[in-house]
Formats: C-alpha cells, sequence, structure tokens
C-alpha cells in the first residue's frame, strides 16, 4: 500500500527567501506525485505533478518539486517565498497502474511566510 | 474552484436530521470522489464513482449515503450524524482511463459540517 509522510507540521519563512516544503513516498510500482495546496476555508487547488520524464516539474504560482527516485522523495521548493503563499500544502501519491489507483495524503504541513 | 461546486458551503445539524451535500462538476470528468477533512488527520477517501457507478467505499458508516444519478452530480445523504462527524466534506472529479496525467483530481471548496 502506498503512503506519504510530510515530517514537517509547519515551515516558517520571510518573505524573499526559497522555500522547501519536504515529503516522502512509498509506492509499490512507479508513482505519480501530486502537491496541492489549501488556504483557509477553502478545497485543495492543484499545483503540480509528477509522472515520468523530467525530475524537476514546474507548477503554478513559480512552485516546483523535484522527483528523487533513490530518496522517494519529491519536495516541493520556491526561490523567493510571497506572504500570499502561507497555505497548508498536502503532497499526495498513487501507483501509476491503470484504472483507478487511489490517491494518498500526506498530513500536511503550514507554510507561513513573514514579510 | 468553479469547475467544481459544492452546496451548502456551510450546514449546521442535529444527530436526529436528514440532510444532503451536493456537488456538481463542470469538467466533463467521469470520476467523482467525496472525502473527509478532519484536523491533524489525513484526508479520507469515503467514495468513488467511476462512471456513474460506486467503486469504493471504504468502510464509511451507514449514516452516510452517496448518490451519483449522472457523471456531473454527487450527493452525500447524512442521517443521524454524531458530533465526531464534524469536518470539511470535500468532493473532487478526474477523468480516469486516459493516458498517464489525465488523473490530476480537481477539489471543490468543500462543505464544512457541524454536528450538535
Amino acid at each position: 500500500a502506498q503512503s506519504v509522510a510530510q515530517p514537517e507540521d509547519q515551515v516558517n519563512v520571510a518573505e524573499g527567501n526559497p522555500l522547501t516544503v519536504k515529503c516522502t513516498y512509498s509506492v509499490s510500482g512507479n508513482p505519480y506525485l501530486f502537491w496541492y495546496v489549501q488556504y483557509p476555508n477553502r478545497g485543495l487547488q492543484f499545483l503540480l505533478k509528477y509522472i515520468t520524464g523530467d525530475n524537476l516539474v514546474k507548477g503554478s504560482y513559480g512552485f516546483e518539486a523535484e522527483f528523487n527516485k533513490s530518496q522517494t522523495s519529491f519536495h516541493l521548493k520556491k526561490p523567493s517565498a510571497l506572504v500570499s503563499d502561507s497555505a497548508l500544502y498536502f503532497c499526495a501519491v498513487r501507483d501509476g497502474g491503470t484504472g483507478f489507483q487511489k490517491l494518498v495524503f500526506g498530513t500536511g504541513t503550514r507554510l507561513l511566510v513573514s514579510p | 474552484e468553479t469547475g467544481v461546486t459544492q452546496t451548502p458551503r456551510h450546514l449546521v445539524m442535529g444527530m436526529t436530521n436528514k440532510k444532503s451535500l451536493k456537488c456538481e462538476q463542470h469538467l466533463g470528468h467521469n470520476a467523482m470522489y467525496w472525502y473527509k477533512q478532519s484536523a491533524k488527520k489525513p484526508l479520507e477517501l469515503m467514495f468513488v464513482y467511476n462512471f456513474k457507478e460506486q467503486t469504493e467505499n471504504n468502510s464509511v458508516p451507514s449514516r452516510f449515503s452517496p448518490e451519483c444519478p449522472n457523471s456531473s452530480h454527487l450527493f452525500l445523504h447524512l442521517h443521524t450524524l454524531q458530533p465526531e462527524d464534524s469536518a470539511l466534506y470535500l468532493c473532487a472529479s478526474s477523468q480516469i482511463a486516459g493516458g498517464p496525467g489525465t488523473d490530476t483530481q480537481y477539489f471543490g471548496p468543500g462543505t464544512r459540517l457541524t454536528v450538535l
């Protein structure tokens, strides 16, 4: 069965500094990896995904994530954080088989960007 | 968020009430999902409908009853709920059975449910 770990409950960053939100995963087959963001009182918004190909994936709002197969990680990054990036971030993984495969989410990491 | 809409956004109900949550997707997808989001816990998948047929039911209590009349609409009927059922209920949709990269789930804004 697949699983996702987000080891940090909260990440604090000053505006303008680079940010990293960590995610490690476990899956039996090829991983399909996703990042979502959730703002207060809102649903989850899709940021980016890795299916195959280039290990560096670029997504919405200047975010990117690096797939590292040997370390089974998919950390979310942004070169320069904005106060408006403050939100709850979820990593998710599914097995890359055909048909329906359950998407498993981590517990979320709260990102706080200070002015 | 206009791709997937949910109503109502907030709901307060007593344990003896019957209510329904509604979800509608405008993305042309063929699969819809109900998730439960509680504080400090991972999202819990409750139900999955693929081509209007229920394909997953993750041991959800019978006081939650899903209905999917067509591929664009999904309901969650609630009755005799417990206070621990208070949570944010999220609906999502995706396009299954396409090629890789098509199965991204898109979420609605959720219904904040409080059971008194």
